[in-house]
């Protein structure tokens, strides 16, 4: 298995350009998240999924979308790139449980810069 | 809402020494608690966790017991190694969140030979 996986590794955009990151997983869980991991301030959710089909939104939305449209596979775009969302993006994802108590598994993440 | 709020960092330690990590939260409800690590150029991986009060989370020869009444989930491990150096993030998530993590800011560990 290959757990969660993500491409591109790297990429560099510059203002006003738009991407797709791409996060796949292959342990059939209900749920997936964006993150971006910023210096000195831990991981803050992006947007989650609690299944097919379904989006929300989590802390820090604004200037991202999401689409769920295959269980497997979570997008994470950038529509108008700004200088803001130079980050590191994890994806990442887990099994549904009534008790939020599930193991998320991580992926690599993605090295943007935003120039 | 919730937060997370570990101790500053980063910080240094000689091998075999004490390793304490503070990490302290606010949170409606009963969450459920967790200490990530981030090795070098690599995504998250659960360390421990723990899911209601005083239960102990283990792993790897680290340690965390959730304490309600201080609102705590110290990370510890007695010997730490080389190998040990990384980034650890605590982390809760509650009950009706949809498995939706909050983390504190992370703390950087170096273990020196």
């Amino acid at each position: 298995n290959a757990g969660v996986t993500q491409t591109p590794k790297f990429r560099v955009l510059k203002t006003g350009q738009s991407m797709t990151l791409l996060c796949a997983q292959d342990m059939n869980h209900e749920y997936m998240y964006w993150y971006r991991q910023d210096p000195g301030m831990g991981l803050r959710l992006i947007h989650y999924s609690v299944g097919e089909g379904t989006t929300a939104k989590g802390e820090v939305p604004d200037g991202y979308n999401v689409s769920r449209l295959k269980k497997q596979n979570f997008l994470l775009g950038l529509e108008s790139a700004a200088p803001s969302q130079t980050s590191v993006y994890f994806c990442a994802s887990s099994y549904s449980t009534g008790q939020g108590g599930g193991e998320q598994f991580f992926g690599p993440g993605t090295r943007l810069t935003v120039l | 809402g919730n937060s997370v709020t570990q101790m500053e960092g980063p910080v240094t330690l000689s091998e075999e020494a004490f390793l304490t990590i503070n990490c302290t939260y606010t949170a409606t409800g009963y969450p459920s608690l967790f200490w990530y690590v981030q090795y070098p150029g690599e995504g998250l991986q659960l360390l421990l966790k723990a899911t209601k009060a005083d239960d102990k989370g283990s792993n790897k020869g680290f340690e965390a017991t959730y304490r309600k009444e201080t609102t705590s989930f110290h990370l510890e491990k007695g010997s730490v190694q080389v190998s040990d150096s990384a980034v650890y993030f605590c982390a809760l998530s509650s009950g009706t969140s949809y498995g939706k993590l909050t983390f504190g800011q992370g703390t950087i560990l170096t273990v020196h030979p």
